[in-house]
């Protein structure tokens, strides 16, 4: 099982919806990331946390520590925000990576 | 202020080969590290370098190494090339353990 899991894998959306994008995990962490990868292969860094919750525009990401649970909502979806979404924790010792949403937002 | 540089941003290797890949961090962090990412594996830690000093290493084998040099700007290396070492090869830098702000890659492929 993978220390760090995401979901959905793939998301379609109209624009204008909202979305919500899980990450749960299950080792100890310091914090937190949320990464926007668009197609190129460049990586946006969202967010970083390591408790309760952080907005920047239409992005909010929400994290429970307790539950080892964050979610990454996207407020009035636009085409734009099509990207892959990667939740990443920091441990001691590394960084960890889940597998990706792939998100596609239609006009 | 400059982003995180990363050259070459593609490089074709024969096996067998070596390769050195460059990471120029924003200025003002001390912290860089590496990643991998393949479309099998998604993305992996390498490494970590904070004041020249590697601070952490992902499970990788010993023909993946790096350096960070006194400016911060570092440089991993791969020896003896395998076709399974092509990917894009991902460089964050950072004030500390703060966000990490990501180069473009370089893609190595191994024919």
């Amino acid at each position: 099982k993978n220390e760090v899991e995401q979901s959905p894998q793939n998301l379609t959306a109209q624009e204008g919806e909202f979305i919500t994008i899980n990450c749960s995990y299950s080792v100890g962490i310091s914090a937190l990331h949320w990464l926007q990868q668009h197609p190129g292969g460049g990586i946006v860094s969202l967010f970083m946390l390591s408790s309760g919750k952080k907005k920047h525009g239409r992005l909010i990401a929400t994290i429970n520590i307790q539950e080892k649970h964050s979610s990454l909502h996207i407020t009035a979806s636009h085409p734009r925000d099509s990207a892959v979404y990667i939740c990443a924790v920091r441990s001691v010792n590394d960084m960890r990576f889940g597998a990706g949403t792939r998100l596609t937002v239609k006009p | 202020k400059a982003g995180v540089t990363q050259t070459p941003r593609y490089l074709i290797k024969t096996r067998g080969q070596q390769v050195t890949l460059s990471c120029s961090p924003i200025s003002g962090h001390r912290s860089v590290s590496w990643y991998q990412q393949t479309p099998g594996q998604g993305l992996q830690f390498l490494f970590e370098y904070f004041s020249e000093t590697q601070r952490n290493k992902g499970n990788f084998p010993g023909r993946f190494s790096g350096r960070q040099f006194s400016n911060s700007r570092s440089e991993m290396n791969v020896s003896t090339l395998e076709l399974g070492d092509s990917a894009l090869y991902l460089c964050a830098s950072s004030i500390g353990q703060g966000a990490a702000f990501f180069g473009q890659g370089t893609r190595l492929t191994v024919v």
